[in-house]
């Protein structure tokens, strides 16, 4: 059964980082592609980064570029975002997804339960 | 980037009728890359269409799906219950993946 559980989100300071942690399980990290998908409070849903298969492959939403970094770590099976210089607007649930198959156009065909981060002085 | 436009923002109707959901692109998804999620109050989307109009693995027949170019549409047909959610378009056929702003479904 595959299942994804994300972790690390929590209260933080503009300015400050979080670490998302997304460990992975039915399945292999490193055959699929995965993302990170979040969502602010009550609202809709936004890409936020990709990884291919074999991490040849980043892609990043132009409203994080240059602040946030995936990546994975295959001996852990594990995906992680790594969020610096933290906005307001960054406050959403994160959800970490594994897509259909191994490349960055694919669907979203297993998501985790999300781990909110609340970005505030 | 794509705009999705879903309508109609709220949707309310009763157990066994049927829902028709519509996406509206900003330009041609022509590959077909559309996917449609589920999300129930509380809990993480859920895929129930992909490439326009295969379902997920474990989707029910009442969910089918179809369209091309800008327009797209979900139809649940014999509604349940437990149908109500707010459902989500995606199209993944162009960087950066995109999602409709959804359609809440309330099954009175």
């Amino acid at each position: 059964e595959v299942q994804l559980v994300e972790s690390g989100g929590g209260l933080v300071q503009p300015g400050g980082s979080l670490r998302l942690s997304c460990v992975a399980s039915g399945f292999t990290l490193t055959s699929y592609a995965m993302a990170w998908v979040r969502q602010p409070p009550g609202k809709g849903l936004e890409w936020v980064s990709s990884i291919n298969y074999n991490g040849g492959y980043i892609f990043y939403a132009d409203s994080v570029k240059g602040r946030f970094t995936i990546s994975r770590d295959g001996s852990k099976n594990t995906l992680y975002l790594q969020m610096n210089s933290l906005r307001a607007e960054d406050t959403a649930v994160y959800y970490c997804a594994k897509a259909y198959s191994s490349g960055y156009y694919d669907p979203f065909d297993y998501w985790g339960q999300g781990t909110l981060a609340t970005v505030s002085s | 980037e794509i705009v999705l436009t879903q309508s109609p923002g709220t949707l309310s109707l009763s157990p066994g009728e049927r829902a028709t959901l519509s996406c509206r692109a900003s330009q041609s998804i022509s590959s077909g890359r559309l996917a449609w999620y589920q999300q129930k109050s509380g809990q993480a989307p859920k895929l129930l269409i992909y490439i326009t109009s295969s379902r997920a693995t474990g989707i029910s027949d009442r969910f089918s799906a179809g369209g091309s170019g800008t327009d797209f549409t979900l139809t649940i047909s014999r509604l349940e219950p437990e149908d109500s959610a707010v459902y989500f378009c995606h199209q993944y056929g162009y960087s950066p993946h995109t999602f409709g702003q959804g359609t809440k479904l309330q099954i009175k």
